[in-house]
């Protein structure tokens, strides 16, 4: 299917485990980003991607790692987690050079830290 | 910093009642600005966008004129649906630890329309 795509849908962990977040987009942008929202904080940009192996901090990337070995994906992972990075997180994708920085969104994950 | 500032929510309406969600923005330079629609369970969809002052983005009866002078960008829609019931996030393009290639939002407006 095309477009762009997020799992797990739904994910419960326990504080200090690591767990990965997955992303893919079938669309080739270059652009790809991780957004977290929480309740009266709207979306926040945790990392952003610009090409293959190329990564770079948003607004709040710590307790984050990401990777970008192929452009179709864009895993996020919380090394350790804590009870503060329970939010829905959001994938999304774009491509400069034709859509005036248009994004598009993936589903979200809703992550539970316990 | 370049910011994004939207009503407080939530918003409700009756059906086919008319609609004016405020956003107004902080931005250096000429950003891009944007109307995202969250329905429930779902991720963000554009809603609409404009990219230059005086532009007027619409679709599904919604627009938003980019007014530089009053720095705004405000959602209407001349009579809405229980459908349109959904959290509405404004966002602008903006310079960002020097990429241009990001959005920065509002913290969203829930509007809830009743039958």
């Amino acid at each position: 299917d095309a477009g762009i795509t997020q799992s797990p849908r739904y994910k419960i962990t326990e504080t200090g485990r690591q767990v990965t977040l997955m992303c893919h987009q079938t669309w080739s942008h270059s652009y790809m980003f991780w957004y977290r929202q929480d309740l009266g904080h709207g979306l926040r940009l945790i990392y952003y991607s610009a090409a293959a192996d190329i990564t770079d901090k948003g607004e709040v990337p710590d307790g984050y790692v990401v990777s970008r070995s192929k452009t179709e994906n864009f895993p996020l992972t919380l090394e350790s987690a804590t009870r503060s990075q329970t939010s829905v997180y959001f994938c999304a994708s774009g491509d400069y050079e034709n859509s005036y920085n248009e994004q598009f969104f993936g589903p979200g994950t809703r992550l539970t830290v316990l | 910093g370049d910011s994004v500032t939207q009503m407080e929510g939530p918003v409700t309406l009756s059906e086919e009642a008319f609609l004016t969600i405020n956003c107004t923005y902080t931005a250096t330079g000429y950003p891009s600005l944007f109307w995202y629609v969250q329905y429930p369970g779902e991720g963000l969809q554009l809603l609409l966008k404009a990219t230059k002052a005086d532009d007027k983005g619409s679709n599904k009866g919604f627009e938003a004129t980019y007014r530089k002078e009053t720095t705004s960008f405000h959602l209407e829609k001349g009579s809405v649906q229980v459908s349109d019931s959904a959290v509405y996030f404004c966002a602008l393009s903006g310079l960002y630890g020097g990429a241009t290639n990001k959005l920065i939002f509002g913290t969203g407006t829930l509007l809830a329309v009743q039958p």
